[in-house]
């Protein structure tokens, strides 16, 4: 099975643009769909991004995903940060005999 | 509207056991896999295990295959997860989530979570 490698921690201040990555180690990125998961203090998780790109309803559009073949990663990209989006948050791909694999999340400071 | 009510926290000592529940409403229980995540303080989310309620098949992360039961009552909509013998390493947040095999396994609700401590 392949693991999901996220940066640690990444910060940035209100109103700019942040992106977290999320790095397959083996196989193609291309080959199963990543979702993206907001965990805040005190509440459950939630999905901001899933099958690689879509939002779900409510999601504002600042949030956005891609994948990037070339670097076999994941990418969750936040525009005009806000205060509010300061949480952990942590790619989900599958494989076949996994169907839950989490990066190892990061947490974004918006300072 | 979707809602997965998790039990209340609980507080054990090492060796007892412990059954937790997370009872699902506002869609039909039996035709969505119903997953288990683990969040042990301060890291990550790990992938426990997952259930179909339809005919109860049962995938289990190799880490805690042996470690935890995973089950399922349609009477009641309820999925549970069970410990024999708890730990202190047990000792986390543990989440349900409704999930879905067609969007590539991912998580679409999730229950209000159950923290269970594990101390002497």
């Amino acid at each position: 099975n392949f693991m999901l490698t996220q940066p640690h921690s990444v910060s940035e201040s209100p109103g700019k643009t942040v992106t977290i990555s999320c790095t397959r180690s083996s196989g193609s990125i291309a080959s199963n769909y990543v979702q993206w998961y907001q965990l805040r203090p005190g509440s459950s998780p939630t999905t901001v991004i899933y099958e690689d790109k879509k939002r779900p309803s409510g999601v504002p559009d600042r949030f956005s995903g891609s994948i990037d073949r070339s670097s076999n990663s994941a990418s969750l990209t936040i525009s005009g940060l806000k205060t509010e989006d300061e949480a952990e948050y942590y790619c989900q791909s599958y494989d076949s005999g996994i169907p839950g694999i989490f990066g190892g999340g990061t947490k974004l400071t918006v300072l | 509207e979707v809602q997965l009510v998790q039990s209340g926290a609980e507080v054990k000592k090492p060796g007892e056991s412990l059954k937790i529940s997370c009872k699902g409403s506002g869609y039909t229980f039996h035709t969505y896999w119903i997953g288990w995540v683990r969040q042990k303080p301060g890291k990550g989310l790990e992938w426990m295990g997952i259930i179909y309620p339809g005919d109860s098949d049962t995938r289990y992360n190799s880490s805690f295959q042996g470690q935890v039961t995973i089950s399922v009552d349609t009477s009641t909509n309820s999925a549970h997860l069970q410990w024999d013998s708890l730990k202190a390493s047990d000792t986390a947040m543990y989440y349900c989530a409704r999930t879905l095999y067609s969007s590539g396994w991912r998580f679409d609700y999730w229950g209000q979570g159950t923290l269970v401590t594990v101390s002497s």
